[in-house]
């Protein structure tokens, strides 16, 4: 069976200075892996996506992953953070027809 | 991308009553779910909703407590059945694209 795992459940960054939400997978055979967002009282928005391809996967808003195969590993990361980011971020992993969520990392970007 | 839309967007419901939440998608999907979410938590698949047929449901969810439908590619139903306390959560339709999964906007039930 699928797994993700997000180790921390809180990142705290400035405003203006790098993110990185880290995101580790296991699976059976090729993983397709995702990032989704959550601002409070709203619903899973869609950030990127790895199927195949280059390692490194440019998203919405900013955002871009980089797929490490021998590592297993699918690290969120943003250059400059703005306080806009505050959010809990997903990482989901999906086999067969089945998206697997990691446990959530809840961003806060202090001004 | 797909849109997706929920009703109700929130409700309050008393013990032993039932709550049936509406899933509409502007485009056709390949496949669609329910799951559902703590505030703060991570997602838990309730079902997939199959068009036409009975909902897939996963382990330890219940046809008689989470009846589902889907009578066409976009639209589907999720009721809770005698609700309790427990059953307070949000609940969160999905729709399958492509290669990309969309979600809804969720519903926020409170069971007092």
């Amino acid at each position: 069976a699928q797994s993700v795992a997000q180790p921390e459940d809180q990142v705290n960054v400035a405003e203006g200075n790098p993110l990185t939400v880290k995101c580790t997978y296991s699976v059976s055979g090729n993983p397709y892996l995702f990032w989704y967002v959550q601002y409070p009282n709203r619903g899973l928005q869609f950030l990127l996506k790895y199927i195949t391809g280059d390692n490194l996967v440019k998203g919405s808003y900013g955002f871009e992953a980089e797929f490490n195969k021998s590592q297993t590993s699918f690290h969120l990361k943003k250059p400059s953070a703005l306080v806009s980011d505050s959010a809990l971020y997903f990482c989901a992993v999906a086999a067969g027809n089945k998206l697997t969520f990691g446990g959530g990392t809840r961003v806060l970007v202090k001004p | 991308s797909a849109v997706i839309s929920q009703k109700p967007s929130r409700d309050i419901c008393q013990r032993g009553t039932s709550l049936t939440i509406q899933c509409q998608v502007d485009s056709q999907v390949t496949m669609m779910f329910w799951y559902r979410q703590q505030p703060g938590q991570s997602l838990t698949l309730i079902a997939t909703a199959n068009q036409g047929s009975e909902a897939t449901y996963e382990s330890g969810f219940v046809i008689d407590k989470f009846p589902i439908s889907r009578p066409n590619l976009t639209f589907s139903t999720l009721t809770v059945s005698n609700m309790s306390p427990e059953d307070s959560s949000i609940y969160l339709c999905s729709g399958r694209g492509t290669d990309t999964q969309y979600f809804g906007p969720g519903t926020r039930l409170t069971v007092l």
